[in-house]
């Protein structure tokens, strides 16, 4: 069973260009949330999204970031017009409409560096 | 709003000790609490998820306790390896299919 797989693993943009961060659920989960970790921070959740919908996005900064989850495909986090603050590790979590305690895994993580 | 304290921050012991690792979050309404592991440059562990109405989960030589009434949860790891030296997470979510509240950490490490 493959876990929560997120791409790229690393990824270098440099000031004002676009950064698209790829996150495949596990198999079979229809739930996907994004969470942001700064360095020497705990993880700070960003939005929370079903197959076609945005549930709670209240983590998400007005401008220049937005996610999806289409009904194929992986979820996109994008981060328009990066800025040197946008430096962080992006993680997401997945987790299953049935089963008891709905657990959510956790992939990988993409480091995002901005130059 | 939710919040979610761990407490110490860093933590430094020798082998086969055993250790303590506290969380506090503000709002007892929670639906359950997880402990990760987090290596450097890593993703997360999962390491125990404990359910708001049980007490206690254990997994080989780690025991998680948690006491909704006072906001509080302890990791508590026996006979510690420095194959143990990670940070560790706490998190607390509110509702099911909710997000988690996450601490800082506490950066562990277990000297040879």
């Amino acid at each position: 069973n493959a876990g929560v797989m997120q791409n790229p693993r690393h990824l270098v943009r440099r000031r004002g260009q676009e950064a698209r961060l790829r996150c495949s659920p596990v198999k079979g989960h229809s739930h996907v949330y994004w969470y942001r970790q700064l360095p020497e921070e705990g993880l700070k959740f960003m939005v929370y999204l079903q197959k076609e919908n945005i549930i709670d996005e209240s983590g998400m900064p007005k401008e220049r970031f937005s996610a999806e989850f289409p009904k194929e495909g992986p979820s996109i986090l994008r981060i328009q017009q990066v800025v040197r603050g946008d430096s962080a590790a992006y993680f997401c979590a997945s987790s299953s409409s049935t089963g008891v305690y709905n657990e959510q895994f956790f992939g990988p993580g993409t480091r995002l560096t901005v130059l | 709003k939710q919040e979610v304290t761990q407490i110490p921050a860093a933590l430094s012991v020798p082998e086969g000790e055993n250790l303590v690792l506290n969380c506090s979050f503000t709002d007892s309404a929670i639906y359950n609490l997880q402990w990760f592991r987090q290596d450097p440059g890593k993703g997360l562990t999962s390491l125990l998820l404990i359910q708001s109405s049980q007490r206690e989960q254990t997994s080989g030589r780690l025991n998680a306790s948690l006491d909704k009434s006072s906001g509080r949860s302890t990791l508590y790891i026996a006979a510690s390896q420095p194959g143990d030296s990670a940070t560790y997470l706490c998190a607390v979510r509110k509702e099911n299919f909710n997000k988690f509240y996450f601490g800082s950490g506490t950066k562990l490490n277990v000297k040879p």
